[in-house]
């Protein structure tokens, strides 16, 4: 069964807004990734937050983690037309060692 | 450059027939794995392994088997396709997904429709 859930499963915003995806997951974990899927390509990793850290910054991205709720998001700021894409929370359970996917969020970004 | 290679990327087959998508790195990662994505729900790990001779199942496992005989390929064998394993097919892999560097490189995927 999934680990992570994300939501919403679709967003539509204009090219310069501000795009917010959360994820919730169940166990504790000792990471939690995104990653990026453009059509018909494989994943890309975008950014890793372990478990105990709060906050994450990678150019326009901007990951929180929040253990107690088991819940985290992903900002993309300004985005563009270029950030169309699925993204994917992943987490890694505590003393696990593989990574377990979320159904996802589909971005598109209108110019 | 290192990377992570998948074929064929895409196959159409018939029901009960053996299928194999070859995966191919060349990161010289240990850990290898691999999905499928099905609309609605994300990726699904089918099989994983930690290094050559180890090989693990996953959630989807049922209907799969792979083999470990060199860190660099971790092929993918349908024993009897069905219908059900219409789906495309990441392979994976990484240096150790517990670390601060726990990253999945994936390959480009592999589209398989059984009829």
């Amino acid at each position: 069964s999934q680990q992570g859930e994300e939501d919403p499963q679709a967003l539509s915003i204009q090219e310069g807004e501000n795009a917010t995806m959360n994820c919730s997951y169940k166990t504790s974990i000792n990471n939690l990734q995104w990653y990026r899927q453009n059509s018909g390509r494989g994943l890309v990793h975008l950014i890793l937050i372990r478990s105990n850290e709060r906050e994450k910054h990678s150019g326009r991205l901007r990951v929180t983690l929040d253990t107690s709720k088991k819940s985290s998001s992903l900002l993309i700021t300004a985005s563009r037309a270029a950030d169309t894409a699925s993204y994917f929370c992943a987490t890694v359970e505590k003393y696990g060692n593989k990574l377990v996917f979320g159904a996802g969020t589909i971005l598109r970004v209108k110019s | 450059d290192a990377e992570i290679t998948q074929s064929p990327r895409h196959k159409i087959t018939e029901t009960g027939r053996q299928v194999t998508l070859a995966c191919h790195q060349t990161w010289n990662h240990n850990n290898m794995f691999w999905y499928r994505q099905d609309l609605g729900h994300g990726l699904r790990l089918i099989h994983y392994s930690y290094g050559v001779q180890d090989t693990n199942k996953g959630e989807v496992s049922d209907g799969y088997s792979v083999s470990r005989s060199n860190t660099e390929d971790l092929p993918l064998t349908l024993e009897s396709a069905a219908s059900s394993q219409t789906s495309v097919y990441f392979c994976a892999s990484s240096e150790s997904i517990s670390s601060d560097t726990g990253e999945l490189f994936f390959g480009e995927g592999s589209r398989l429709t059984v009829l």
